[in-house]
């Protein structure tokens, strides 16, 4: 969606390894989110932040961090990259906490 | 935050008109409700958004009723491409915290 860029779109990574996933945006939104989608699932949010250097945990933050340095940029972190961390990755916006999402095209991680 | 339930899926013809009902029974007064859709391989986006009453869209329409303790998503005359997942949400503006999305509702349209 205009605004608002995940990188990268595709990647391969062996189990261990460390993996950062970025979400850029150009709306100036206060709020960022990412969330991971697997198939019986459904959207389960990682962790958000509501402001430079502000970030709180969702309901699957174990094995992941992040990081907001500047308005614009949310970065998330697999620390040792596992095969149950195998998803696809969605950043999302908003300016609001409640409503108003707007969603990037998501990052299809593979952990081998 | 409030939970919302909606059923798992849904089949429907072309042309028909669907309605998705989603319940949140503990639904706060600040709380506004919002339905995204979402299709494979995308992230979601939003349909449509109210917090009491109805209201329509060139999409859809969302119906709510006084005690807004559920909400129904209104498909008029459904075609292939409305196939898709659609999610309900409650959630406030001013919580600072962030939405919770569920499962959401398997919408197959058949010809």
């Amino acid at each position: 969606d205009a605004g608002i860029t995940q990188s990268p779109r595709h990647k391969v990574t062996e189990t261990g390894t460390p993996v950062t996933l970025r979400c850029h945006q150009t709306e100036n939104h206060r709020y960022m989110y990412w969330y991971r989608q697997d198939p019986g699932h459904g959207l389960r949010l990682i962790h958000y932040s509501y402001g430079v250097k502000d970030t709180d945990k969702g309901e699957v933050s174990d094995g992941y961090s992040v990081s907001r340095s500047k308005t614009e940029d949310f970065l998330l972190t697999l620390e040792s990259a596992t095969s149950s961390q195998t998803s696809v990755y969605f950043c999302a916006i908003s300016e609001s906490s409640g409503y108003g999402y707007t969603f990037g095209s998501g990052t299809r991680l593979t952990v081998v | 935050l409030a939970k919302t339930t909606q059923p798992i899926s849904m089949d429907s013809y072309e042309g028909q008109e669907v309605n998705i009902t989603c319940s949140h029974n503990n639904i706060a007064t600040n709380d506004y409700i919002t339905w995204y859709q979402q299709f494979p391989s995308q992230g979601p986006r939003f349909i449509i958004q109210g917090y009491k009453t109805k209201v329509t869209n060139e999409v859809a329409s969302l119906f709510i009723p006084a005690d807004r303790k559920s909400s129904t998503l209104s498909l008029p005359r459904v075609s292939l491409s409305d196939t898709a997942v659609y999610y309900c949400l409650v959630g406030d503006a001013q919580a600072g915290t962030a939405l919770i999305f569920g499962k959401g509702t398997t919408l197959s349209v058949s010809s």
